[in-house]
């Protein structure tokens, strides 16, 4: 299966700045990648699929990008409610596969 | 509304089986693939396996392969996932999920609650 790593484990900003998470896959996924936000004692809820296509209802501030092996997903300008875990999901290859997530904290 | 409305908390040991629960309202039950996933703490979510619930197909993770079963009720607009043989392991969230209504994409647009497992002697 293929592995999701992500990094970095925690990301300390500050309200305002600008965050990039990074998501390497083992193999290439092409564009078959999606992120998600979770909050503490939340379920995820999707915010990009398709490496770069906001999921309906999502803030134009949160943008993917890469393909292949490498994505980003960029917060351009944090706002205090985007404080949480973000995971990447590859679906190119079966069985989906997530990261292990990256911490956006203050 | 469009929602999932997932079965309460379980505790088991060792050895039980669970059966789970995933109600869905708001939208064309049969149109979308429904997906189990499990998260233990701290993780990212675990992908279990999935159904169509127009023709009841389903699709397994390997690793779960013979010890997990989904299935649904059209009239009720359920699905129901069960996992037997349960290990201290399996002790995790477990969550039901909508697939996308895009071409090609198994990206997940509607959640469940959560239902939380303990597996404990």
């Amino acid at each position: 299966e293929i592995v999701m790593t992500q990094s970095p484990a925690t990301l300390s900003v500050s309200p305002g700045e600008r965050a990039t998470l990074s998501c390497r896959a083992s193999q290439s996924v092409s564009t078959n990648l999606a992120w998600y936000q979770q909050k503490r004692g939340q379920a995820p809820r999707l915010l990009i699929y398709g490496a770069s296509t906001r999921a309906t209802g999502i803030p134009v501030r949160f943008s993917g990008s890469g393909s292949g092996t490498e994505l980003t997903l960029t917060i351009s300008s944090l706002q205090s409610e985007d404080f949480a875990v973000y995971y990447c999901q590859q679906y190119n290859n079966w069985p989906n596969t997530f990261g292990q997530g990256t911490k956006v904290e203050i | 509304q469009v929602q999932l409305v997932q079965s309460g908390a379980e505790v088991k040991k060792p050895g039980a089986s669970v059966i789970l629960s995933c109600k869905a309202s708001g939208y064309t039950f049969t149109t979308y693939f429904i997906h189990w996933l499990r998260q233990a703490p701290g993780q990212g979510p675990e992908w279990m396996g999935r159904i169509n619930p127009g023709d009841a197909t389903t699709n397994y993770a390997q690793n779960l392969q013979g010890r997990v079963t989904i299935a649904r009720d059209t009239s009720t607009h359920t699905v129901y996932m069960e996992l037997s043989g349960l290990r201290s392991e399996d002790t995790a969230l477990y969550y039901c999920a909508r697939e996308i209504a895009v071409s090609g994409t198994k990206a997940f647009d509607l959640w469940g609650q959560g239902t939380m497992v303990t597996v404990s002697s």
